[in-house]
């Protein structure tokens, strides 16, 4: 079974750009979640969705949203990128609530780089 | 909340010698607790869970950890260092039900002295 994949592994932009990101999931699984890695904050929670619907949201400002698809592939996208946006970020997809599982599956990442 | 708290950012171990990653927790309830493994430019990899019942968790890689609940503690050891345990290591708490959210400590980068 194909494990989490992510899309593109690194992306350059500069400040005040948008970027999308993209992430398929495990076959099966109907959650993924997001997270921003920094050697600042290390691994920070963004968001979670299960059956395309927001279940969670962590604390970060309305430029980062994200979306789910009917085939769980998820996207987030950053609006007016800033220089601290610089980070690798995660993704990673489970079953999902209620559904016996406990565990989140990463992807390797998407470096971005805000220059 | 949930938060977890992993003790020496970095940590220095022979080959063939013990690793002892330290992490403790805090939580109302006993929760979902994890290790996670990253090499660099990797994603995370799942190393080992405790979610209910035995409190000795075995993972990959001869990696174990031991759930205490009256210390709040969740050490992931290893009996005899290899090369390729070089990495940074991640403890991760989960509540019972509800969300998927994990909530991370601050890793820890394992260094293996040949």
């Amino acid at each position: 079974k194909a494990g989490v994949t992510q899309t593109p592994r690194y992306l350059i932009k500069t400040r005040g750009q948008q970027v999308t990101l993209s992430c398929s999931p495990i076959s099966g699984h109907r959650s993924v979640s997001w997270y921003q890695q920094t050697p600042g904050q290390g691994l920070q929670f963004l968001f979670e969705y299960f059956s395309e619907t927001q279940r969670n949201k962590g604390n970060f400002p309305g430029r980062f949203s994200g979306r789910q698809f009917s085939n769980s592939r998820s996207e987030m996208n950053v609006s007016t990128l800033e220089l601290g946006d610089s980070a690798l970020y995660l993704c990673a997809s489970s079953l999902g609530p209620s559904q016996g599982s406990e565990t989140q599956y990463f992807g390797p990442g998407t470096r971005l780089l805000v220059l | 909340a949930q938060s977890v708290t992993q003790l020496g950012s970095h940590v220095s171990v022979s080959e063939g010698a013990l690793v002892l990653l330290r992490c403790n927790y805090s939580s109302s309830v006993p929760p979902y607790l994890f290790w996670y493994v990253q090499y660099p430019n990797q994603g995370l990899q799942l190393l080992l869970k405790y979610t209910t019942g035995a409190t000795l968790v075995k993972g990959i890689n001869g990696f174990e950890a031991e759930f205490k609940k009256s210390e709040t503690s969740f050490h992931l050891t290893k009996p005899s260092a290899h090369m390729s345990d070089a990495a940074e290591y991640f403890c991760a708490v989960r509540a019972l039900g509800g969300n998927e959210k994990l909530t991370f400590g601050t890793g820890t980068r394992l260094t293996i002295i040949p």
